[in-house]
């Protein structure tokens, strides 16, 4: 029953290596994004997408980029991991908003980064 | 942008109520969001508030009024499996969900 998948769980990467978190969803949703989770921040958002090869900036981008070549696949890239990089990402996907209702997100399980 | 501000951490004992605030300053509203998130896990949804009142759904509540910026979520009946982060969220004109840091809570027995 698993709807979105972050292929990697635990990573441990050198400062300076290019990192990809991969992330697919099998609802068929519009909308992906890419969030950070650190103790006392919560969720910032990295960057989202709303269509196949759209991107959008989030709170936080900078030393991110994205890729959405396919509608259920979004991925992270890190092209020169830091240490302050060293984090819990998270995937999320949901329908296209309504203001009718409630656009809820379906997360991943996380993908917890260890930058050395 | 968003801010967003709710208590780190909350203990209550097994059975009992246990009332999370969240307190919100935003350039836009279109609904405010909480979401469960245990240990090493996803988040889950677990309710959505667009209108001033209060939303009920099993043990949990959840309550809104827009003019105050203010929103709570009420859990009833606590029990053990409930010992989550319990992270409030809202939603901006740009679709973007904003999230607070998150609140703990403990249920002892």
């Amino acid at each position: 029953d698993v709807k979105v998948t972050q292929s990697s769980r635990y990573l441990v990467k050198r400062t300076g290596e290019k990192v990809f978190l991969e992330c697919v969803q099998d609802m068929d949703h519009e909308n992906m994004f890419w969030y950070r989770q650190d103790p006392g921040l919560g969720l910032r958002l990295i960057y989202f997408s709303y269509d196949v090869k759209m991107k959008e900036k989030g709170d936080i981008p900078e030393g991110y980029s994205v890729s959405r070549e396919k509608k259920e696949r979004f991925s992270l890239i890190l092209e020169s991991a830091s240490t302050n990089q060293t984090s819990m990402y998270l995937c999320a996907s949901s329908h296209q908003a309504s203001f009718s209702g409630a656009n809820v997100l379906t997360f991943g399980a996380g993908s917890r980064l260890t930058v050395l | 942008g968003q801010n967003i501000d709710q208590p780190t951490e909350m203990t209550a004992t097994e059975g009992a109520i246990v009332q999370i605030n969240c307190t919100y300053q935003t350039s836009g509203f279109n609904g405010l969001f909480w979401y469960q998130q245990h240990a090493g896990e996803a988040p889950t949804f677990l309710s959505y508030n667009v209108l001033d009142g209060l939303e009920e759904k099993g043990r949990f509540s959840s309550f809104l009024s827009r003019s105050k910026g203010y929103s709570y979520l009420l859990l009833k009946e606590l029990q053990m499996k409930d010992s989550a982060s319990y992270l409030c969220a809202v939603r901006g004109n740009d679709y973007k969900l904003s999230f607070g840091a998150g609140t703990t809570v403990t249920v002892r027995a």
